[in-house]
Order: C-alpha cells, then sequence, then structure tokens
C-alpha cells in the first residue's frame, strides 16, 4: 500500500545531541510537511518542500533544519535539542495541487530529551 | 492570522450521537477538514467541506457555514472505537493547513 512512513516510531537523545528523523513515501506527492507536536495541542508546521523548493514558518527555530534529497524522502534534523523539544514530530504529504486533497500523515516519531 | 477554536474534551455514552462544534477565523479560507488522531498514532482523514451545508459519510457527517466561520463534525451510534482526538483544520491554500488543538472525545459503555 502507497504510505508515509517514519522511522524511528521513538528516538532518545541527549541534550544538545543532533538528531535526525526520517520520512519517506511512496505516494509520489510533491508537497512533503514536518509538524511538531506536543501533548494535547495542535500539529504546529515547522516547514514544508513543494518539490526542491523549501519553506519555512515563521517562527520554526534555527535549531531546526530539513533536508530533501529526492521526492521520496525528507529529513527533519535538529542541531542542538533542549528539553523543549521533547515532542511527537509528524511527516505528511501532499499533492499540493489542488485546495481539496487532504494531507496523509506517518505514524509520527516520539522524541524524548535527557 | 489563523484562529481555530474547538471543546477540549466531550464524553458520550456508546449508540449515542455527538456534535463536536469548530469555529475558525482565518485568512485566505478555502475549506475545512477533519482529522481523527487516536493516542500516540498519526491523524487520518475524515471529511473535508468547501460549500455551506451538511456532508454525509456514513456514521460520519460534516457541517459548514463560511458566513459564519462555523464547522461541526457529527458522529451517529458511537463506537467505543471513536474514543479519539477530533481535529479541525482549515485550509488557506492547496498547502496551508492551520489545525486546531482538538477535541478529545470519550466514549462510554
Amino acid at each position: 500500500d502507497a504510505m508515509v512512513i517514519q522511522n524511528p516510531r521513538y528516538q532518545v537523545t541527549q541534550f544538545g545531541k543532533p538528531v535526525t528523523l526520517s520520512c519517506s513515501q511512496t505516494l509520489n506527492h510533491n508537497v512533503m510537511y514536518w509538524y511538531q507536536q506536543k501533548s494535547s495541542q495542535a500539529p504546529k508546521l515547522l516547514f514544508h518542500y513543494y518539490d526542491k523548493d523549501f519553506n519555512n514558518e515563521a517562527d520554526t527555530p534555527d535549531n531546526f533544519q530539513s533536508r530533501r534529497p529526492n521526492t521520496s524522502f525528507c529529513f527533519l534534523d535538529i542541531r542542538s535539542p533542549g528539553l523543549g523539544d521533547a515532542a511527537m514530530y509528524l511527516c505528511a504529504t501532499s499533492p499540493g495541487s489542488q485546495v481539496d486533497q487532504p494531507q496523509h500523515f506517518g505514524d509520527g516519531t516520539r522524541l524524548s530529551i535527557l | 492570522g489563523q484562529n481555530i477554536d474547538q471543546p477540549t474534551e466531550m464524553t458520550a455514552t456508546e449508540g449515542a450521537i455527538v456534535q463536536i462544534n469548530c469555529t475558525y477565523q482565518t485568512s485566505g479560507f478555502n475549506g475545512l477538514f477533519w482529522y481523527q488522531q487516536h493516542a500516540g498514532e498519526a491523524p487520518t482523514f475524515l471529511s473535508y467541506n468547501v460549500l455551506d451545508g451538511l456532508e454525509e459519510k456514513g456514521r460520519f457527517s460534516s457541517f459548514l457555514s463560511r458566513s459564519k466561520g462555523y464547522s461541526y463534525l457529527l458522529l451517529k451510534e458511537l463506537q467505543m472505537k471513536d474514543s479519539a482526538s477530533y481535529l479541525c483544520a482549515a485550509s488557506g491554500s492547496a498547502r496551508q493547513l492551520t489545525f486546531g488543538s482538538g477535541t478529545q472525545l470519550t466514549v462510554l459503555p
């Protein structure tokens, strides 16, 4: 089945130690998104790629960066994780061409900071 | 700016009907999505409304009033597995989605 896959499901890192989260998709969608979701809060968009065009949200900290080496893969890099970065990180995709096309989410990576 | 409000929690009984409301104030509004999110899992798409009125999909229906900035999700014949968070999300463009904080629904036996 076509899907959005995030690895790993659970990630533990140390305070200040760089960490990379991965997302891959078999839907061949143009757009890939990264969201941060904390407990009982709305998913917060960090950035998205439309093809190779990177779009950063104005309030996304510089500590968060992303790479999209090809259509299928997208990475979230956290350069120096702080305790406040502990959250669920959701990757999503969409075709991006029409407003009625829903975003398809991966199962998320839950990040813990020690 | 974008602002979306929905109740934090709701409780209902198995077999009953529940209505989850959502109000929104967004610029460049195109349509309204509803997603279901079980604890520790990804949001899954439930419905999309772009025109005023009611869209029915089996046990789930969604309503939109663009002039009032208001939507609701109606769940009928509630089942235990419907216990989840329900997220309202406003679409501003083909790539812009703003989520509410979600309504945690608990279905009791």
